[in-house]
This record gives C-alpha cells, structure tokens and sequence, in this order.
C-alpha cells in the first residue's frame, strides 16, 4: 500500500512565478492537509480539503490555493512566489474514520531565488 | 507567546540512556496531544497518540501528558542512533478531521553510539 506522495520532489522559482505542487493520499484516505515547513522549524498548516472543497485555512494570503479532485488528489498552487516562500511543503492525509491522524509525504522543497 | 512551545535543541544524549523530549502549551482548549518523528529530508511519521491527561506507552516511548500544568512529554527509553531525528509536539482541541492541529518547532536529538 503506496504511502502518501508528493510530487515534485524539488522546485527551483524565481521571485513572481508560480508553482503548482501536487499530491496523492493514501489508499481509503479523502481528506487532504496543506502545511508548509520553514527550515528550522514546525510544520505550518494552510488549508484542508475534503469533499472537493477548502474546509479550514490557516494564516497564509490568498497567493496560496488549492484544489481536491473527485480522485482525493489535491494540488497546491502559490503565485507570485517570494523569497520567504522558500520551504519544504508537506501534504498529509486522513482517513474518514481516523479524525485528525495525518499521515505525510516526504515533501516538495521550493526553493525561491 | 505561541501556542505550542518547543526547544529547539539540538539535544546530544548517549546511546542507551533515557530521552526526555517536552513541549508547553497555552490553549487550555487543546485535548489530544501527538508526537511525531521526522528524519532528516521526509516528512513527519506519527509515533504517539494521546487524549487527555495521563500516560500512553508504546514500546520504547511513553507519552504523557499534564493538562494541568499544560505540559506534555515523550520518554524513549533504551534510546538507539537510529532514534537520531527532529521529535515535533503537536496538538488539537477536537477529535475532528477538519480540526486544525498546531505543531511545536520540533527538538534535534542525536544519540551518540
């Protein structure tokens, strides 16, 4: 059974473009967890989706936005990219019945020049 | 003063001995409490799960939890190098899946062979 996973694994940007960050949950998962890791420090949660649609967001700007297909994949996309950007995203997902047990990806990490 | 509070460490402890990992926190409303593991370029593996106050042990940890000091603890006992990652606290109010779970900054451990 394929953990959740992440693609791509790297990401170089410059300052303004945007990025598209993907993501597959584990088998019998529908929910799906944004969060961004700054170097140094604990995960950041941006939003959830579930039933194809943003449930909870956390305090990122409206650069930062999603999306779930009926498959439960999910995409993250942030336009015009900062320096600050810069860091590893994480996408963790959740079975129907298990509540709020995440399980993670390994991670993108964007880097932003 | 944030929510969940974490040191950063790094923490350097021999191999065998007992690790002590610890996180603060100041919502009073947060009532289960996670423990995860993430080695260095993955993402974070769950290792313990607990509600409310009290102590759960799995193995080589023990995690507990002190509502009314608003502290919580992992013990790894018999600690291995391959116990050597950051250790992240983090916790939620509910046992919901669109409930937003807080992470501290995560604590550095290296176990020295």
């Amino acid at each position: 059974d394929a953990g959740v996973t992440q693609s791509p694994t790297h990401l170089i940007k410059t300052r303004g473009q945007q990025v598209t960050l993907r993501c597959s949950p584990k088998s019998g998962h529908d929910t799906v967890s944004w969060y961004q890791q700054a170097l140094g420090q604990g995960p950041q949660f941006i939003f959830q989706y579930y039933e194809e649609e943003e449930r909870q967001r956390g305090n990122f700007p409206d650069r930062f936005s999603g999306h779930q297909f009926p498959n439960y994949s999910s995409e993250l996309n942030v336009n015009a990219l900062l320096l600050g950007d810069s860091a590893l995203y994480l996408c963790a997902s959740t079975h129907p019945s298990s509540y709020n047990e995440q399980f993670f990806g390994p991670g993108t990490r964007l880097t932003v020049l | 003063q944030k929510e969940v509070e974490q040191d950063p460490g790094p923490l350097s402890v021999p191999e065998g001995a007992i690790v002590s990992l610890n996180c603060t926190y100041s919502n009073s409303a947060f009532q289960y409490f996670m423990w995860y593991r993430q080695y260095s370029r993955k993402g974070p593996e769950l290792l313990m799960y607990t509600y409310s106050s009290g102590n759960k042990e799995d193995g080589r940890f023990t995690a507990q939890v002190d509502k009314s000091s608003k502290y919580i603890s992992l013990f790894i006992r018999d600690s291995q190098p391959s116990d050597s990652a950051t250790y992240l606290c983090a916790m939620s109010e509910v046992r919901a899946r669109d409930d937003k779970i807080i992470f501290g900054k995560g604590t550095r451990l290296h176990i020295l062979p």
